[in-house]
């Protein structure tokens, strides 16, 4: 069966530094990928998808993520971490040919002023 | 604005007591979809429903019920079954179920059993 691994449940960086959330899927035939941001006590919102159109996706608030076939990776990265980026992030794949979306156990991202 | 609904926000349940709860969305999505957050365990499916009238057991489904009756409207049913309900639980819909879509979320509502 599908699966998503994020690896490190906690991720703590200083404030202009680089975020590096990691996420690895594990299908020969590569899924679609997605990475949501969640604020504490509300829901899920998307911050990019990548849909095989293009290696690097951008997304919203400055966070890209490139897809790795050889790696089957989909890293977030952020050039300048912010107070603001302060929340856990899910990365979540579809299986090609299906269409429930499977979601890792997520990270937790806090910045150091 | 279109978007998810959920209430409500913070929900306490004595053992033995069946609760519902709501999710409404106005954005003429066809899916609909029930997770429960846990920490450190991400989101876990319940239910989901691809048309008005049908829905789909998930990953965890023991001990909860759902409906729908309307299109725009999916309700959780937390029985009395359910041994350990107290989750953060999150209502999500797409806009149909045949293509890769990125799922939206409602602000989601907090269980805690007493």
């Amino acid at each position: 069966a599908q699966s998503v691994t994020q690896l490190g449940s906690h991720v703590s960086v200083s404030e202009g530094a680089l975020v590096l959330l990691r996420c690895n899927y594990s299908s020969s035939v590569p899924p679609y990928l997605f990475w949501y941001v969640q604020y504490p006590n509300q829901g899920l919102q998307l911050l990019l998808k990548y849909t095989s159109a293009a290696t690097l996706v951008k997304g919203i608030n400055g966070f890209e993520a490139e897809f790795k076939k050889s790696e089957t990776s989909f890293h977030l990265t952020k050039p300048s971490a912010h107070m603001s980026d302060a929340a856990e992030y899910f990365c979540a794949v579809i299986p090609t040919g299906g269409f429930k979306t499977i979601f890792g156990a997520g990270t937790r991202l806090f910045v150091k002023a | 604005d279109g978007g998810i609904t959920q209430s409500p926000k913070y929900l306490f349940r004595k053992e033995g007591q069946n609760v519902t709860l709501s999710c409404e969305q106005n954005l003429n999505h066809d899916a609909m979809y029930w997770y429960r957050q846990d920490p450190g365990q991400g989101l876990r499916l319940i239910y989901y429903s691809q048309i008005v009238n049908d829905f789909q057991k998930g990953d965890i489904a023991e001990g909860y019920s759902v409906s729908r009756e309307k299109k725009e409207s999916f309700p959780l049913t937390v029985t009395s079954a359910q041994k350990n309900p107290t989750a953060f639980y999150l209502c999500a819909s797409t806009p149909d179920r045949g293509t890769y879509n990125e799922q939206f979320f409602g602000p989601g509502t907090r269980l805690t059993v007493l």
